[in-house]
This record gives C-alpha cells, structure tokens and sequence, in this order.
C-alpha cells in the first residue's frame, strides 16, 4: 500500500503525558499536512510542511504542540503535558504540489484520547 | 478565505441520484472548488475539483453555474456504501492549508 499511513492508529494517555504521533506521507510528495478533528466537525489545519520546512503553522495552536519533518520523509506530531482538550482525531496528509495545483491524500488518522 | 455552506444532512434512498449543494457567496477569481467524503473513522478523500461550467469523474459530476457562488455535487445511483460526510471546500487549489473546513453534509443512504 502507497498511501499515507500514521502510527499508532488508537492512543490513551493519562493527562500531564506527552504523546508522539507519526505520518509516513506518499513517497514522492513534497508537502504535508497536520490536522486535529473533533466529533462532528471538519478538519481543523495544524501545520504544515514542505519537504523539511515547516511553513506554516495555525495561530490557534498551542505550544504544548510540536511538529517535525527531518529530511522532508516521515513527520512527527509531539502534543506535551497532554489536556483533555486534546481528545481528537489527528489526521495526517500529504501531496505533492505541482505548478499551481495539488490535492491532498489523507491518512487514516491516530485517535487521542486523554483520560 | 471564502466560507461554504451547505446543509448539515441529507437522507436518500439506493439507485436514486444525490445532488449536494454548496454555496460559496466570496468565492475569489483564483479558488476552486474541490469535494471530499469522509467515512468514520477514516481521513477524507478527495472525490471532485473544479473551477466552472461541469466535471465529471468516474465517482462523480460537479455542476458549477456562471457566477460560481455555488456547486453541486452530484452521486448517480448511490449504494448503502457511499454513506458518509461530504465536504465542500473553496480556495486557492495550490494553497490547501488554507482551505477552511466546515462541518460537511452527512449523508445517509437507505435501503
């Protein structure tokens, strides 16, 4: 299977811990995306980076939140002294942006549930 | 950043035609307009993109009028499968972490 994947798919952590997340985006794909969703709602944008340069990141988000991408392959989402509020769907995904065009692939997601 | 609007359910039955329509009032000179479906417990999946007149993929028709402040999205023939949300979203096609996501239209298909 080509497309994107996360790790862990399901984690519960207990309030006050740090979590990790991973997204292995689409080999070739050049960009890629964070996002958190809540039950019922569309995706909220996190951050996002292109090959290793994290461009752009939402003004809402704390920073007990953390994002890397070293060598512009996999990313990472580090959430620290994890709230309830923190309880969501992360989703992952990436594309690859060619002249003015590109369409984003999703991955399945890491679910957080903070006790 | 254009905002979207489109209604929060729809009900249908298996083998009917589906029509969703958004409306985007500010849509900019530059945005497209681009469909997603999303599955619980799944990230979305993009279905349809375009910018006027009418696109038609192997899932799916996108009916976009002259002034484009609003789209419709047309499922022919829907099965039990393509229950799911459906968003709608509009924005510069080459800027995505812009695009605002609302709420979707979720749609349930019955037997």
């Amino acid at each position: 299977d080509t497309g994107v994947s996360q790790n862990p798919r399901h984690k519960i952590t207990k309030r006050g811990q740090n979590v990790t997340f991973r997204c292995d985006p689409i080999s070739e794909h050049n960009r890629l995306y964070w996002y958190r969703q809540t039950l019922g709602q569309g995706p909220e944008f996190l951050t996002y980076f292109q090959n290793e340069a994290q461009l752009e990141k939402s003004r809402l988000l704390s920073d007990r939140f953390s994002a890397e991408r070293p060598k512009g392959s996999f990313s990472t989402l580090e959430i620290q002294r994890t709230e309830q509020g923190d309880s969501a769907m992360y989703l992952c995904a990436s594309s690859l942006r060619t002249g003015s065009q590109e369409t984003q692939y999703f991955g399945p997601g890491t679910r957080l549930l903070v006790l | 950043l254009a905002k979207t609007t489109q209604p929060i359910s729809m009900d249908s039955y298996e083998g009917q035609e589906v029509n969703i329509t958004c409306s985007h009032n500010n849509i900019a000179t530059n945005d497209y307009i681009t469909w997603y479906q999303q599955f619980p417990s799944q990230g979305p999946r993009f279905i349809i993109q375009g910018y006027k007149t009418k696109v038609t993929n192997e899932v799916a028709s996108l009916f976009i009028p002259a002034d484009r402040k609003s789209s419709t999205l047309s499922l022919p023939r829907v099965s039990l499968s393509d229950t799911a949300v459906y968003y709608c979203l509009v924005g510069d096609r080459g800027s995505n972490y812009q695009l605002i996501w609302g709420a979707g239209t979720k749609l349930i298909i019955k037997p």
